[in-house]
């Protein structure tokens, strides 16, 4: 079964509001990383976040991660419809590579 | 970036023949790669994990016999389908980790969707 388990399943927004996806997992990691998929196409990787560190920005994108929770969020500041795809979290408990994907967030930003 | 690249991207094909996806990185050196299935609206599910130069582990419930997997090169890993029917119709997607760098980032092909008549 899936280890990591996101929510909302479906998020819709107005472009330019902010985007806020969540992630839990079950056990313990060395990293989590956060991946976006057009519909029909292969993953792109967004964001890495290690199990030492806390929160990573890059560029419109905010990850957090709480070990203590086991839960991490990822937030897309002033959405475009461009943002619109599902997000996926997986996480690496060897970081061997060997990812475990939520179940992921599908994504709508209207125009 | 590094690129892996997977084709065929779409294969339609007969009940009981059989359907080769292959993914290479085309710009860097892959001793793992990794093949996952998808369904509509669903999570990737990692079916197995190609060793360059070795057997492929598979994950429980994967059947080896019929997810044939060969990974002959540090830049070519391909997935085999067998005697294919129409329950195996999905979306197959492959990823690989860059073994020269330190990145733990994998990198996705675009997927394949194969659809069984």
């Amino acid at each position: 079964s899936q280890q990591g388990e996101e929510d909302p399943q479906a998020l819709s927004i107005q472009e330019g509001e902010n985007a806020t996806m969540n992630c839990s997992y079950k056990t313990s990691i060395n990293n989590l990383q956060w991946y976006r998929q057009n519909s029909g196409r292969g993953l792109v990787h967004l964001i890495l976040i290690r199990s030492n560190e806390r929160e990573k920005h890059s560029g419109r994108l905010r990850v957090t991660l709480d070990t203590s929770k086991k839960s991490s969020s990822l937030l897309i500041t002033a959405s475009r419809a461009a943002d619109t795809a599902s997000y996926f979290c997986a996480t690496d408990k060897t970081n061997a590579g060997k990812s475990t994907f939520g179940d992921g967030t599908t994504l709508t930003v209207k125009p | 970036g590094a690129v892996v690249s997977q084709h065929p991207s779409r294969v339609i094909c007969k009940s009981g023949t059989s359907v080769k996806i292959e993914c290479r990185s085309l710009d860097f050196q892959a001793t793992t790669m990794f093949w996952y299935r998808q369904f509509p609206k669903q999570s990737l599910m990692l079916m197995a994990t190609s060793n360059e130069g070795s057997k492929a582990t598979y994950e429980q419930g994967v059947e080896k016999d019929k997810f044939l997997i060969n990974h002959a090169s540090l830049t070519l890993s391909t997935l085999t389908v067998t005697s294919a029917h129409p329950e195996d119709s999905s979306f197959y997607i492959c990823s690989a980790r860059d073994r020269t760098g330190t990145t733990e980032k994998l990198f996705f092909g675009s997927g394949t969707q194969l659809s069984v008549l």
